[in-house]
């Protein structure tokens, strides 16, 4: 079956500019988490949405923002981008029944902001 | 609150030779512990998981991790090690649907 799907692979924007990251689960998962992974934070969990309603939130400002439509699929936006939010952005799938479901991660999004 | 540490930034190992990469956890309730590896701008690949019973947990790629509750532990074992294994290795516990990581161990493989 189909992996967990990323779109766009790279990004390059400006200071000051917002983006949206996309994310498709898979087929039949109803729970998304986005974590953000940067070489001096590590792996930092962002929010996580279940059947269209955020469940859980991390430690971010305001800026960061997600949803999740009725499909699964997810998006999370980020506005007036700083350096610092230059990243890869990981998407993780998962049933959503409990943690012992498991989590599958997509191949991330790389952010550059300049 | 959750927590994991991985002591070991980098480790280098002979091509052949063994491995174990540390794990330790600090978690309130009975842990659910994952390994991923990461190859250079890639995902998150899982390698295995805990949830419960046996503490001996088989993966893939002729990985294993044994679960210490003792000890707070969840090891991760190769016995021989390929070059193809060189890559960055990821511990983490989860809890309340969130995925709490470690920073981290670099794995290189020398010939």
């Amino acid at each position: 079956k189909a992996g967990v799907t990323q779109t766009p692979r790279y990004l390059i924007k400006t200071r000051g500019q917002q983006v949206t990251l996309s994310c498709s689960p898979i087929s039949g998962h109803r729970s998304v988490s986005w974590y953000q992974q940067t070489p001096g934070q590590g792996l930092q969990f962002l929010f996580e949405y279940f059947s269209e309603t955020q469940r859980n939130k991390g430690n971010f400002p305001g800026r960061f923002s997600g949803r999740q439509f009725s499909n699964s699929r997810s998006e999370m936006n980020v506005s007036t981008l700083e350096l610092g939010d230059s990243a890869l952005y990981l998407c993780a799938s998962s049933l959503g029944a409990g943690e012992e479901s498991g989590y599958t991660f997509g191949s991330g999004t790389r952010l550059t902001v300049v | 609150a959750q927590s994991v540490t991985q002591p070991d930034i980098h480790i280098t190992v002979s091509e052949g030779a063994s491995l174990e990469l540390r794990c330790n956890y600090s978690y309130g309730a009975t842990p659910y512990l994952f390994w991923y590896v990461q190859s250079p701008g890639q995902g998150l690949q899982l390698l295995l998981k805990y949830f419960s019973g046996d503490t001996l947990v088989q993966g893939i790629k002729g990985f294993e991790a044994e679960f210490k509750r003792s000890q707070s532990s969840f090891n991760l074992r190769k016995p021989s090690v390929h070059w193809s294994d060189a890559a960055e290795y990821f511990c983490a516990v989860t809890g309340y649907s969130t995925l709490t990581f470690g920073k981290g161990t670099m794995l290189l493989v020398s010939p």
